[in-house]
């Protein structure tokens, strides 16, 4: 079945320095890749969608390209703020799932330190 | 964005109660779902529903739950009895569902406590 892997579950980062989160997946189908934030007692929030006919989805200062040929939609912001700090989820949803069910992945934490 | 609310915020309950969480999704949206989050761990699906049915569930949609949206209310997560594993934040969400938008969008949270 379809799978989402996030393989660091903390990430600890300075202000300013670029980040990077990783996401690999397996799906049968070309999937459509998302990313959610989650702020502390907060509800997830869309930050990034993969299909916007091409171009590179771009959110607050985020973006993330989405290889087919790796399976792979990592995010990436080129300067971290304090503000980032929270836990971010990579998920899909296959094409060939008429049901639209999310597949997440384990979850990132992000802390950013001044 | 679009929105989606979830009443109550919180909820304490005794252990058998029957609870029910209630969602107000997104008005066009046709899509609905409940996700469990326990504290410090990842968000797990328990359930879609569409057109009145509930169309996929996974194990942890017990048979002591069920799901409805009478007459385009609310859509209700209900729990009768309610058992201390239940004690989880329960996040509705919602999506239009088409190959185009298939994103969803959440509400944000009902905490429950059962003791």
């Amino acid at each position: 079945g379809d799978s989402v892997t996030q393989t660091e579950g903390l990430v600890t980062l300075t202000e300013g320095l670029p980040v990077m989160l990783n996401c690999t997946y397996q799906s049968t189908y070309s999937p459509f890749l998302f990313w959610y934030v989650q702020h502390l007692n907060e509800a997830p929030k869309l930050l990034l969608k993969s299909f916007t006919d091409n171009k590179r989805p771009e959110h607050q200062g985020f973006h993330a390209t989405l290889h087919k040929s790796s399976s792979s939609f990592h995010l990436q912001k080129s300067s971290a703020q304090l503000s980032d700090s929270a836990l971010y989820y990579c998920a899909l949803i296959g094409r060939g799932d008429s049901n639209y069910q999310l597949i997440w992945g384990s979850g990132t934490k992000l802390i950013i330190k001044p | 964005g679009p929105k989606v609310l979830q009443i109550p915020s919180h909820q304490i309950i005794d252990m058998g109660q029957m609870v029910t969480l209630n969602c107000d999704p997104v008005s066009n949206h046709l899509y609905f779902y409940w996700y469990k989050q326990i504290l410090g761990q990842q968000m797990e699906f328990l359930v879609n529903f569409y057109n009145g049915k509930v169309m996929e569930k996974s194990k942890l949609f017990k048979d002591q739950f069920s799901v409805e949206r009478p007459d385009g209310s609310y859509f209700t997560l209900k729990i009768q009895p309610t058992a201390l594993e239940d004690s989880a934040v329960y996040f509705c969400a919602s999506s239009f569902g088409t190959g185009g938008a298939p994103e969803q969008y959440f509400g944000p949270g009902t905490r429950l406590t059962v003791l």
